[in-house]
């Protein structure tokens, strides 16, 4: 089985600085990796994937995330926020055989002040 | 309509009604999903269907009672809730292939039971 741990469940930034949201997983066997994003009222969106290859994705609005197999963690970054980043962010994991089923992480919300 | 659709977006009842949610996805995916989502709380998978198969049942209560007519509709029912039962319930669909199984949700359906 799988797990997730997202470390902060709240991350307060200025806009224009930049951010950090971290999640770790556990896994036995080799994972995929995501990142949603969940704004005010509506449902959860994919942000990004790790699938396979490099290690660093990107999402189209500026946020990118690194796997590092060695640590079992994807962190999420964005060099510089905007108030509309405001969201709740989710890390989910999802072994890459087995199970279709993705674990999802308690979110972190994210709240950007002007 | 595109993507996935929840309605109603908002419902309040009463611990003796019998209500239902309903969800329709437009994407041609053959797999749907019922999350729970309530504060503080991670994500809790309810049910899931695979090509209108229930093939997930996550020890959900049977005061909620899930019906998948066809692969486009998800239908959750609701009879003799508790207060503790107020939350936000989200659908997903996807499509089951090799590979990753990324999720669209809906905006979610707002419970509340007095």
């Amino acid at each position: 089985a799988q797990s997730v741990t997202q470390l902060d469940s709240q991350v307060p930034v200025f806009e224009e600085a930049p951010v950090e949201l971290r999640c770790n997983y556990s896994s036995s066997v080799s994972v995929y990796l995501f990142w949603y994003v969940q704004y005010p009222n509506q449902g959860l969106q994919l942000l990004l994937k790790y699938l396979s290859g490099s290690t660093l994705v990107e999402s189209i609005n500026g946020f990118e995330a690194e796997f590092n197999k060695s640590q079992t963690s994807f962190h999420l970054r964005k060099p510089s926020v905007h108030i509309s980043d405001t969201a709740e962010y989710f890390c989910a994991v999802m072994a890459t055989g087995g199970s279709y089923i993705p674990t999802f992480g308690r979110g972190t919300s994210l709240i950007v002040h002007p | 309509e595109t993507g996935v659709t929840q309605t109603p977006r908002h419902l309040v009842m009463g611990m003796t009604n019998k209500k239902s949610l309903k969800c329709e996805q437009h994407l041609g995916h053959n797999a749907m999903y019922w999350y729970k989502q309530s504060a503080k709380k991670p994500l809790e998978l309810m049910f899931v269907y695979n090509f209108k198969e229930q093939t997930e049942n996550n020890s959900v209560p049977s005061r909620f009672s899930p019906e998948c007519p066809n692969s486009s509709h998800l239908f959750l029912h609701l009879h003799t809730l508790q207060p503790e039962d107020s939350a936000l319930y989200l659908c997903a669909s996807s499509q089951l292939s090799a590979g990753a199984n990324v999720l669209t949700f809906g905006a979610g359906s707002r419970l509340t039971v007095l």
